[in-house]
């Protein structure tokens, strides 16, 4: 089964790029990557996906390298409200049906 | 406010008892998700439900069901609950399947005790 790996934490100074990388190293060619973020313990919000091109839109970009086995979610300019916590999620394909497997997430504080 | 409701926000009950929590998605959502969240298993995915019919099955365990019904609201039983089953339970909603962007509620909070 494909297998996540994030960092347990990240600090940012408000204003910068955050880029949050995740390794997937076991991913099969037909599986998506996607990133969610929570915030304390709202309800998860969907950033971004891709499969194998790098994907941007008004949230984030996401940049996959070319032999898929990591990722990397960038926040171009973050601001104090993007302090949460990244999760890195795979969609391995089984037929008709789907898996998901979520990274432990990365905590990210964005620092006045 | 995402749009998906959630009810109850919070549960408390006794072991070996049975609850049900109810999602009702964004209107013209097609698709429902379940999601368990606990401090030793973090986000979990249980169930997605599209237009009625299972679409994909996670780690839902065998106590557990869910269904949705022909107004597109869904609900998650929960039987037989053990001190384990304590968690943050969140419906999500998305237009499609699982490419589209999906919409998650605020979550029941279940306290087994």
């Amino acid at each position: 089964d494909a297998k996540t790996t994030q960092p347990p934490s990240m600090d940012c100074a408000e204003g910068r790029a955050a880029n949050l990388p995740c390794n997937h190293s076991t991913i099969s060619g037909n599986e998506y990557v996607y990133w969610y973020r929570q915030i304390h313990s709202q309800g998860p919000q969907y950033i971004i996906h891709g499969l194998k091109n790098n994907e941007t839109n008004e949230m984030a970009s996401l940049i996959i390298t070319e032999d898929r086995k990591s990722s990397t979610l960038i926040l171009p300019h973050a601001t104090l409200r993007d302090t949460a916590v990244y999760y890195c999620i795979v969609r391995v394909l089984r037929g008709s049906n789907y898996k998901l497997t979520f990274g432990k997430g990365t905590l990210l504080t964005v620092n006045p | 406010d995402s749009g998906v409701t959630q009810t109850p926000k919070h549960l408390i009950t006794a072991t070996g008892q049975r609850v049900t929590l109810r999602c009702s998605p964004r209107s013209g959502d097609l698709s429902v998700y379940w999601y368990q969240q606990s401090l030793d298993q973090g986000l979990q995915f249980l169930i997605h439900y599209y237009n009625g019919e299972e679409r994909a099955k996670g780690n839902i365990l065998e106590r557990f069901s869910a269904q949705q019904f022909p107004d597109l609201h869904s609900e998650l039983n929960l039987s037989s609950l053990e001190l384990g089953d304590s968690a943050l339970y969140f419906c999500a909603s998305s237009v499609g399947d699982f490419n589209t962007e999906a919409f998650f509620g605020q979550g029941t909070r279940l306290t087994v005790v």
